[in-house]
């Protein structure tokens, strides 16, 4: 069974620009979620999507907005980049929504804005 | 405010030993714990979960306890070797959703 898939692995942008990452979550996996992470913050939650809607939202400004089609896959889009914007975004699948899960991340998109 | 504490940023054991790993955190009513080992590069990939009504849990070499009244959780590699080497990430789980919540990791380091 493959794994969470996300591109591009790498991307580099400059400030003001906007870029959209995509993940592909494992066969059969409903719940998507999207995380953060820099070496001073840790891991951050952005936001979390099961069945097309967004069910839960972490505490970024509106320029970081996601989605997910019908057939889980998602896509997250950061508008009007800026240099704190610099980390690894991960996306992890899990099968439901719900406490007790556990989450299959994926490699990850590691995003540069100069 | 809530928060997530891993102590030690960094942990160096000999091959051999056991480490110890601790997950400390406050404000939070966690229903499950969960333990995440991250390779450089790589996302976290899923080790242990543990509920709050359960106080160990093991796998193969891997231990966590857990108390709700401490608010600790102390996760423990036996027999470490070189290829443990890592980050190892706790995160509380409210049982409400999938989101996480992370504390910042500890990195291990197995030395020969």
């Amino acid at each position: 069974k493959a794994g969470v898939t996300q591109t591009p692995r790498y991307l580099i942008k400059t400030r003001g620009q906007q870029v959209t990452l995509s993940c592909s979550p494992i066969s059969g996996h409903r719940s998507v979620s999207w995380y953060q992470q820099t070496p001073g913050q840790g891991l951050q939650f952005l936001f979390e999507y099961f069945s097309e809607t967004q069910r839960n939202k972490g505490n970024f400004p509106g320029r970081f907005s996601g989605r997910q089609f019908s057939n889980s896959r998602s896509e997250m889009n950061v508008s009007t980049l800026e240099l704190g914007d610099s980390a690894l975004y991960l996306c992890a699948s899990s099968l439901f929504l719900g406490g007790g899960e556990k989450l299959f991340f994926g490699s990850g998109t590691q995003l540069s804005v100069l | 405010s809530q928060k997530i504490e891993q102590n030690s940023e960094a942990l160096n054991i000999q091959e051999g030993k056991t480490a110890t790993l601790t997950c400390n955190y406050t404000n939070y009513s966690p229903a499950y714990l969960q333990w995440y080992r991250q390779d450089p590069g790589r996302g976290p990939v899923f080790l242990l979960l543990i509920r709050e009504n359960e106080k160990e849990k093991r796998k193969e070499r891997l231990k966590v306890t857990f108390d709700t009244t401490l608010k600790q959780s102390l996760f423990h590699i036996t027999a470490s070797q070189p290829a443990d080497s890592a980050t190892y990430l706790c995160a509380l789980d409210t049982g409400t959703a999938s989101k996480l919540t992370f504390g910042t990791g500890t990195r291990l380091q197995v030395t020969l």
